[in-house]
């Protein structure tokens, strides 16, 4: 079935480690990619976008994604975490034509640890 | 800018009973809202999207009958649960895609915690 995968359920970090989440997704052409963040009893945010041009794509608060269309992925990085990088955060899918739908991944908690 | 906002943010209710939820785009115009729906612990699934002046589209599986949705405006969409029951409490959030934005940019709601006791 086509869908959206995160690898890390749950990943826990000390501050200053390096982060990378992992996201795949099966929809085949044309893909509209994001990542979203939910702060603890916040709403959703989003962090980066991915739509076309370079596959490199930087976002708010130093996360950047890197979208590999030959590996079906857009995994999530940060060079460096923060406590306050503590959080569920989203992969999401726009498959080609489909006019705004949303499909999420099941999401990954990052707990950093100060 | 770019504002959503949900109310109730949390409600309680009584199993049989019926509830509605709101969803707002305060800075914005959206012609298109949708409604996700969040487990403990688990990914948002997409209910339906909600168009304004036309009938809400409903994913596979989603009873529209029993999640009632009215976008009778291009800043509100509503969202019933009618007869509610206790497996229908859940975090319920909604999107809202501006008017003027591209085609894929939206902008979430709070969200909407229910319980039916």
């Amino acid at each position: 079935a086509q869908s959206v995968s995160q690898h890390n359920h749950h990943v826990i970090l000390s501050e200053a480690a390096s982060l990378e989440l992992g996201c795949n997704y099966s929809y085949g052409g044309t893909v509209n990619l994001f990542w979203y963040v939910q702060y603890p009893g916040q709403h959703l945010q989003l962090l980066l976008k991915y739509f076309s041009g370079d596959p490199l794509v930087k976002g708010i608060k130093g996360f950047e994604a890197e979208f590999i269309k030959s590996k079906f992925s857009f995994n999530l990085r940060k060079p460096s975490v923060q406590w306050s990088d503590t959080a569920e955060y989203f992969c999401a899918v726009i498959p080609s034509g489909n006019t705004g739908k949303l499909i999420f991944g099941q999401g990954t908690t990052l707990q950093v640890k100060p | 800018g770019a504002v959503v906002s949900q109310h109730p943010s949390r409600v309680i209710c009584k199993s049989g009973t019926s509830v509605k939820i709101e969803c707002r785009s305060l800075d914005f115009q959206a012609t298109t809202m949708f409604w996700y729906r969040q487990f403990p612990k688990k990914s948002l699934m997409l209910m339906a999207t909600s168009n304004e002046g036309s009938k809400a589209t409903y994913e596979q599986g989603v009873e529209k009958d029993k999640f009632l949705i009215n976008h009778a405006s291009l800043t509100l969409s509503t969202l019933t649960v009618t007869s509610a029951h206790p497996e229908d409490s859940s975090f319920y959030i909604c999107s809202a895609h501006p008017l003027a934005g591209g085609v894929n940019e939206q902008f979430f709601g709070p969200g909407t915690r229910l319980t039916v006791l």
